[in-house]
């Protein structure tokens, strides 16, 4: 099936210190999504976005569509251990009809040391 | 709590046999998304509804099939169930189906063939 390329695949931190993510892709996507999800639970939208060089910010996150539509990174400032967890981001590729589906990123596990 | 009901969470189930997967969108929401979430194909696309009607086909086996019922909820159902069926299927739900990407998560079935 398809999926977006994302990477890191995981990372290891200190409660306090910034992390950084990102997505590529080989088609344009005119939406990125980023989500966030906890085990045993379903992915949790984060951030949304909708225009390419659109920067967002959600509390301590902040995600931006990049210029070319076909990358997006989230950044996490000061991390805390409930920041723990499995993010994905998520590409539309148009609107309506079949292109309406997300493609959804490989993931990025997050573990946060106290 | 993101409004998308999903039952059961858990079924466990022989192969061979054939499940229902039910979910309640948000109220309001008239597009209903089924994904499929596994170790080594991430989250997969299935199937879109919207007010009734198929709207989109991803991924989706021949051996799988889904309805949107005029109250809007959803069900996939999965037969002659093989061992590599077993995952998590998540139902996702949004207002429209044009220009609205923010899809909402339930909390998945976590389906076990053995």
């Amino acid at each position: 099936g398809q999926q977006l390329n994302q990477s890191p695949q995981s990372m290891f931190i200190q409660e306090g210190e910034d992390v950084s993510m990102n997505c590529t892709s080989s088609s344009i996507f005119n939406t990125w999504l980023w989500y966030k999800q906890d085990p045993g639970e379903g992915p949790v939208l984060l951030i949304a976005l909708y225009k390419a060089g659109e920067l967002t910010s959600n509390g301590r996150l902040t995600a931006q569509f990049g210029i070319t539509r076909k990358d997006s990174f989230l950044n996490i400032s000061a991390s805390i251990p409930s920041d723990v967890g499995i993010y994905f981001c998520a590409g539309q590729l148009g609107y309506g009809g079949a292109t309406n589906k997300l493609i959804f990123g490989t993931g990025t596990l997050l573990a946060v040391q106290p | 709590d993101s409004g998308v009901t999903q039952t059961p969470k858990h079924l466990i189930t022989a192969t061979g046999q054939r499940v229902t997967l039910r979910c309640s969108p948000r109220s309001g929401d008239l597009s209903v998304y089924w994904y499929q979430q596994s170790l080594d194909q991430g989250l997969q696309f299935l199937i879109q509804y919207y007010n009734g009607e198929e709207r989109a086909k991803g991924n989706i086996l021949e051996r799988f099939s889904a309805q949107q019922f005029p109250d809007l909820h959803s069900e996939l159902n999965l037969s002659s169930l093989e061992l590599g069926d077993s995952a998590l299927y998540f139902c996702a739900s949004s207002v429209a189906t044009t220009g609205d990407t923010e899809a909402f998560f339930g909390q998945g079935t976590r389906l076990t063939v053995v």
